[in-house]
């Protein structure tokens, strides 16, 4: 069985540009859930999708947008980067939205440096 | 609003030693209880979790978790430290049925001494 993936690894950009990061969820998943953990913090929740549909959304500007894919694997875009973009981003993969007793998997992460 | 403290931002033990790592929540809404650890440069790996069951949990690597409704809190022990547990934990709440949302604490890095 495939875990969660996440690409890249690491970026670098300077403020104002965008980024895409990528995210395959883990075999027989249909949630994806985007985190952003800022150094010396714990992950905040940025938005979940379900079946290619946002299903919820945490205290996150319009410019940190997403898509979920037919194959269930996702995408965060972030525009307009400001250096407090500058953080881990962590893609998470459940099985059912609606199950509270639903366990999210997380990927390795991607670095995301703003300059 | 609903939230996840974790007390001691640093925690040192002896190899060898009890591992105690605190983590209390707020809301009287019935929680789903998580505690993740984090190596260095590495995505989180789920310890272990609470979802109505049995109060007192067991997870991986030796570790288990006691909920205690009436103190809202949900501590991670391990008897014995050993070197391989340094790292970052986390404790996570999901408040109720169809709400995807994780809240978690800032994290306990766990040093052990040689």
């Amino acid at each position: 069985e495939t875990g969660v993936t996440q690409s890249p690894t690491h970026l670098i950009k300077t403020r104002g540009q965008q980024v895409t990061l990528r995210c395959s969820s883990q075999s027989g998943h249909n949630t994806v859930s985007w985190y952003q953990q800022a150094l010396g913090q714990g992950p905040q929740f940025i938005f979940q999708y379900y079946r290619e549909e946002e299903n919820g959304r945490g205290n996150f500007p319009p410019r940190f947008s997403g898509l979920q894919f037919p194959n269930y694997s996702s995408e965060l875009n972030v525009n307009a980067l400001e250096l407090d973009d500058s953080a881990l981003y962590l893609c998470a993969s459940s099985s059912q939205a609606g199950e509270s007793t639903d366990t999210q998997y997380f990927g390795p992460g991607t670095r995301l440096t703003v300059l | 609003a609903q939230s996840v403290t974790q007390l001691g931002s640093h925690v040192s033990v002896s190899e060898g030693a009890l591992v105690l790592l605190r983590c209390n929540y707020s809301s009287s809404v019935p929680p789903y209880l998580f505690w993740y650890v984090q190596y260095p440069n590495q995505g989180l790996q789920l310890l272990l979790k609470y979802t109505s069951a049995a109060t007192l949990v067991k997870g991986i690597n030796g570790f288990e978790a006691e909920f205690k409704k009436s103190e809202t809190s949900f501590h991670l022990t391990k008897p014995s430290a050993h070197m391989s547990d340094a790292a970052e934990y986390f404790c996570a709440v999901r408040w109720g049925f169809g709400n995807e949302k994780l809240t978690f604490g800032t994290g306990t890095r766990l040093t052990i001494i040689p």
